[in-house]
């Protein structure tokens, strides 16, 4: 009964790998966001995207993509894998402007 | 660019005193702040928001001061609690849906 719940919960892969993490929420809220969360413990916003309109943080690579096929589910696809792509990344979701909700976290470890 | 920040990286307390947690904020059209608590291996997790229009706001044994002059903020947490010990993150919304996190504050509570 997980609000937002993303997989897999630990992803190690070899550099210059595709791979992709998948994100559903079951609040019915109409914006989802991707947040990367390094080794420091710094959350840092990569992308927030409702029906209407995706934001996209200029610093993050174009490797980096997230693909939307319906309200409930933002997926996270990264082209080409890179050692400092390693990190943790989080899912969330809200209604709107109100309060954020995250998922429990992907560990990405690029080797 | 606009940061958040926090003044102390980490914050020791005894079991069952009252802890207060300082965040600093630069960005002056932030109008919603957040507190995220974050466990060992999970994801953040919302503790108590307050909007600029307010200076206080209280829940279950937590209190935000928001103080605006100085663009400070503060979580107060009531007798603490060994489940109390994480990182907590403040966090401001100068734009609808671009949460800014700060570097969050490692809490630890001795018995």
């Amino acid at each position: 009964d997980t609000a937002v719940s993303q997989t897999p919960k630990y992803l190690v892969t070899q550099m210059g790998n595709d791979k992709s993490i998948k994100c559903e929420q079951n609040l019915g809220h109409d914006t989802m966001y991707w947040y990367k969360q390094d080794s420091k413990k710094f959350l840092k916003i990569m992308f927030s995207y409702n029906n209407k309109e995706l934001i996209i943080n200029e610093t993050v690579p174009n490797r980096f993509s997230p693909k939307s096929p319906d309200k409930a589910h933002l997926n996270l696809h990264i082209n080409s894998l890179e050692l400092g792509d390693s990190a943790v990344y989080f899912c969330a979701s809200s209604q709107s402007t109100g309060v954020i909700l995250f998922g429990s976290g992907t560990r990405l470890t690029v080797v | 660019g606009e940061s958040v920040g926090l003044h102390l990286p980490t914050l020791s307390v005894q079991e069952g005193d009252n802890s207060i947690i300082n965040c600093a904020y630069s960005n002056s059209a932030s109008d919603y702040f957040i507190w995220y608590k974050q466990e060992s291996g999970k994801g953040p997790q919302f503790i108590i928001d307050i909007r600029s229009n307010m200076d206080k706001r209280q829940g279950q044994r937590v209190t935000v001061l928001l103080n605006k002059t100085v663009k400070h903020l503060s979580l107060q947490i009531a007798a603490t609690q060994p489940g109390d010990s994480a990182v907590y993150f403040c966090a401001e919304t100068p734009i609808p849906r671009q949460l800014t996190f700060g570097s969050g504050t490692q809490l630890t509570v001795l018995p």
